[in-house]
């Protein structure tokens, strides 16, 4: 079942902070964050897992609550740079080979300046 | 380092036609995962191929299949096209480890267009 993300959209003005969220219904192994530009690839932003491994951006954190089975990513002092569509990608086992992910229908950020 | 490079970037075909779509993997990537997105909607994953053999498949018909080349690059195709097939296809290459939590390095796509 597909990871539900919160806000659909938002619009911010350059320097605000933004909080994304998600939430699976699943139990989790892995929650992955991507931005995508329009036309463009999704761009890796981070990758959390659970036990508390974290890889990603420095300007960019996020949160995995592994028993509630959500995940946050915050984007502090935004950037025009940070427009886009962010996705969080679940993946509910370590099979041992690249992660299978199962996508969220993205939350959709604007910065204006 | 290069990155993941699909073609052909844009492709139109009518419904019942075959399609191949081709990905290049990342140098040093031994592991390929393609995804549908479908417009305005999150990647939907079709299946992966490691070591040359398909590891994981979606909730997709047998008309999608795949190969994975000793080089690691890879094919997908689609038999018999229908219109809901239009979409953008991702191809994603990445480096599979023991521990299994590996970042997956998307092409820009293919987008497919079915009449």
């Amino acid at each position: 079942q597909q990871p539900v993300q919160s806000p659909q959209a938002v619009i911010l003005r350059e320097g605000e902070d933004a909080v994304i969220n998600c939430s699976s219904s699943k139990a989790l192994y892995s929650v992955h964050w991507y931005r995508q530009k329009h036309g463009e690839a999704p761009v890796f932003l981070m990758i959390l897992l659970k036990g508390g491994e974290q890889k990603g951006h420095e300007k960019i954190s996020a949160s995995f609550n592994e028993k509630k089975q959500q995940s946050s990513l915050y984007l502090t002092a935004s950037q025009l740079s940070y427009s886009g569509t962010y996705f969080c990608g679940t993946d509910a086992y370590n099979t041992g080979t690249a992660s299978k992910l199962t996508f969220g229908t993205g939350t959709r950020l604007q910065v204006t300046l | 380092e290069t990155g993941v490079t699909q073609s052909p970037t844009h492709l139109i075909k009518t419904r019942g036609q075959q399609v191949t779509l081709r990905c290049s993997s990342q140098s040093g990537h031994n592991t390929v995962s393609w995804y549908q997105q479908a417009l305005g909607q999150g990647p939907q994953f079709i299946f992966q191929y490691y070591r040359e053999e398909e590891n994981g498949r979606g909730n997709f018909p047998p008309r999608f299949s795949g190969l994975q080349f000793p080089n690691y690059s890879s094919e997908l195709n689609v038999n018999a096209l229908e219109l809901d097939d239009s979409a953008l296809y991702l191809c994603a290459s990445s480096l599979t480890r023991i521990s299994g939590a590996n970042v997956l390095t998307f092409g820009a796509g293919s987008r497919l267009t079915v009449l």
